[in-house]
Order: structure tokens, then sequence, then C-alpha cells
């Protein structure tokens, strides 16, 4: 069984700051691991994902994210948040490589609001 | 990037009543497609899985009799809510997959389902 849990379910920070969005999964097997970010009244969209290798991943718009394994973490990080980053953020995993056609398992989502 | 739409984008019917959810691939022709659903605060949850010209796979506990899911075409499915009820009241989100497309569900808008 998998399960994700994202701390806070509201983010709030300052234009320009850094942006920290937390999550943590348990899974029986080797975890892939996704971000995806919903704006309003849109599908949601893939940020970023780790499936093996580099534990250090680079998505779109700045974000990245570091699978750390002993701390069953994969949190979400920009050095700089811009206003047009306020949107939902949700945390997934996936038991297989072959996400695209295999159940994901999200996590309730985190709301960031950026201060002007 | 790759389109899903969904049609309505909300809709309220009276508690007895069917209403019909469609879900389209714009510009790509998906083999697979997910209905996941979402409570306010909670994560989505997956609902079945879907491939075309073949019959839904329902995820446990969810009710194929009432959840009816068609996947008739390669850019087109649809979700049947049968004999709503305000219980069944929520946030409906389809995503497509094609292996042509890459490895990466796209996701839809979304439908909000209001039954009274």
């Amino acid at each position: 069984a998998q399960s994700v849990t994202q701390l806070g379910s509201h983010v709030s920070v300052s234009e320009g700051a850094l942006v920290l969005l937390r999550c943590n999964y348990s899974s029986s097997v080797p975890p892939y691991l996704f971000w995806y970010v919903q704006y309003p009244n849109q599908g949601l969209q893939l940020l970023l994902k780790y499936t093996t290798g580099a534990t250090l991943v680079k998505g779109i718009n700045g974000f990245e994210a570091e699978f750390k394994k002993s701390e069953t973490s994969f949190h979400l990080t920009k050095p700089s948040a811009h206003m047009s980053d306020a949107a939902e953020y949700f945390c997934a995993v996936s038991s297989t490589r072959n996400f695209g056609n295999e159940k994901l398992t999200f996590g309730t989502g985190t709301r960031l609001t950026i201060i002007p | 990037g790759a389109v899903v739409s969904q049609h309505p984008s909300w809709v309220i019917c009276k508690s007895g009543t069917s209403v019909k959810i469609e879900c389209r691939s714009l510009d790509f022709q998906a083999t697979t497609m997910f209905w996941y659903r979402q409570f306010p605060k909670q994560s989505l949850m997956l609902m079945a899985t879907s491939n075309e010209g073949s019959k839904a796979t329902y995820e446990q506990g969810v009710e194929k009799d009432k959840f009816l899911i068609n996947h008739a075409s390669l850019t087109l499915s649809t979700l049947t809510v049968t004999s709503a009820h305000p219980e069944d009241s929520s946030f409906y989100i389809c995503s497509a997959f094609s292996q042509a497309g890459g490895d990466e569900q796209y996701f839809g808008p979304g439908t909000r389902l209001t039954v009274t």
C-alpha cells in the first residue's frame, strides 16, 4: 500500500522568499514520486518527477525536489517565489516507472499563496 | 503540451437523475483514461481506469453500476453518474495517457457535480 502526506494545507510566502512544500510518502516498494500543480479552473500539470538516478530533480518554473529515502520525503522548493506560483500543489506516488499507465496516489494538496 | 477537456465544467442535477460527464483528449489519442474523484480538502481518489474498447477497471469500493464508464473512442471517455444522490456531489477529474505522448498522464480541468 502507498500513501502520501502533505504537511500544511495552506502555505503563504512573500514574493521573492523561499518556497518549501512538504511531502512524505509511505511505500512498500521503491517509489516513483511526482509533484503536480493546479491553477484555478485548470487541470493538473506535472511539475517534476523522480523515478531513479539523481535524487535532486529539477522541474519547470524553477521548482526542484529532493528524494530522501532515509526521511521518506520529497519536499518541493523554489528559491524565490513569484506571484504566478500561487496555486494548489499535489504530491503523488506510484509504484512503477510506467506511471502514465499506473495508479497514482495523491496527497491532499497544499494551497500556496504569495504575499506581494 | 497535450490538452484534455471536460464537459460540463459544472452541473447541478436533482436527486434520482443521471448525469453524464465527458472527457476528451483534444490533440492526441488516449489509450487509457482515468477517472478521479476529489472531495473538498481531500486527495484525488482514483475511481476507475478505462482502456479504449474494453470494460473499465474499478477501484475497490466504487460501484460500477452507479458510475458507468464508457471509453468508446481513443479521444473520448464518459462517466455517467446514475440515480445521483447528494452524497455523489463532488469534483470529478479525468486524465488521459498515451504511450506515444510520453509517459505522463494529462489531466482535465475537472467537473463540479452538485446533486440537490
